[in-house]
């Protein structure tokens, strides 16, 4: 069975940074990309990031452009998001989605973990 | 502002058809796939349509996408209870340096 598991979300100061995990399993996590895509409270979604199946490739939404870093482990199959310079409107839930194979969209998405932002 | 524009909301009655528009531009819809995602509430989202008009395995045939110039469309048919969910467009935008772009959400109410 396919899994994404978020962890790392919390509470955390402006200007601070916070370290986000994505552990998979049930699948070659090696073989897939990644992408991480975000929804502040009450709102729609809005991608962050994207990493190819081998880390070669990234992309980063502007809004994020600078401050976060996207990187995956493929020995660990785990998939990481690292958050500076936070702001308040970075607060939002923050999902871990797989991209199938041949644009066939992202077909798994973990549960998600809340990041806040706040004094 | 979101890239890709959908109506805020929508409503039907159960067994009825209804209609969720999605319009974007000729370096997002016009040039490249439309996905559909729905979130019920307090959950993930869940694809529900990729490649413009393909269906995942699993997902209802009620379900349907179509995609015509610089807007798409999601369809449902026999309208169910469960089927109320916020609705949410996706496109690849090939205008700034790789960027996945969303519709703002249509919350679609069964009355």
């Amino acid at each position: 069975e396919v899994q994404l598991v978020e962890s790392g979300g919390g509470l955390v100061q402006p200007g601070g940074s916070l370290r986000l995990s994505c552990a998979a399993s049930g699948f070659t996590f090696s073989s897939y990309e990644m992408n991480w895509v975000r929804q502040a409270p009450g709102k729609g979604l809005e991608w962050v990031s994207y990493i190819s199946s081998s880390g070669s490739t990234i992309y980063y939404a502007d809004s994020v452009k600078g401050r976060f870093t996207i990187s995956r482990d493929n020995a660990k199959n785990s998939l990481y998001l690292q958050m500076n310079s936070l702001r308040a409107e970075d607060t939002a839930v923050y999902y871990c989605a797989r991209e199938a194979a041949a644009a066939e969209g992202w077909d798994y998405w973990g549960q998600g973990t809340l990041v806040t932002v706040s004094s | 502002q979101s890239v890709l524009t959908q109506p805020p909301s929508a409503s039907g009655t159960p067994g009825q058809r209804v209609t969720i528009s999605c319009s974007g531009s000729s370096s997002n819809i016009g040039s490249n796939y439309v996905y559909w995602y729905q979130q019920l509430p307090g959950t993930a989202p869940k694809l529900l349509i990729y490649r413009n008009n393909q269906r995942p395995s699993g997902v209802p045939d009620r379900f349907s996408g179509s995609k015509s110039g610089t807007s798409a469309s999601l369809a449902i048919s026999g309208l169910r209870s469960e089927d109320e969910a916020d609705y949410y467009c996706a496109a690849w935008d090939d205008s700034l340096s790789g960027n996945w772009v969303f519709g703002g959400g249509t919350k679609l109410t069964v009355l």
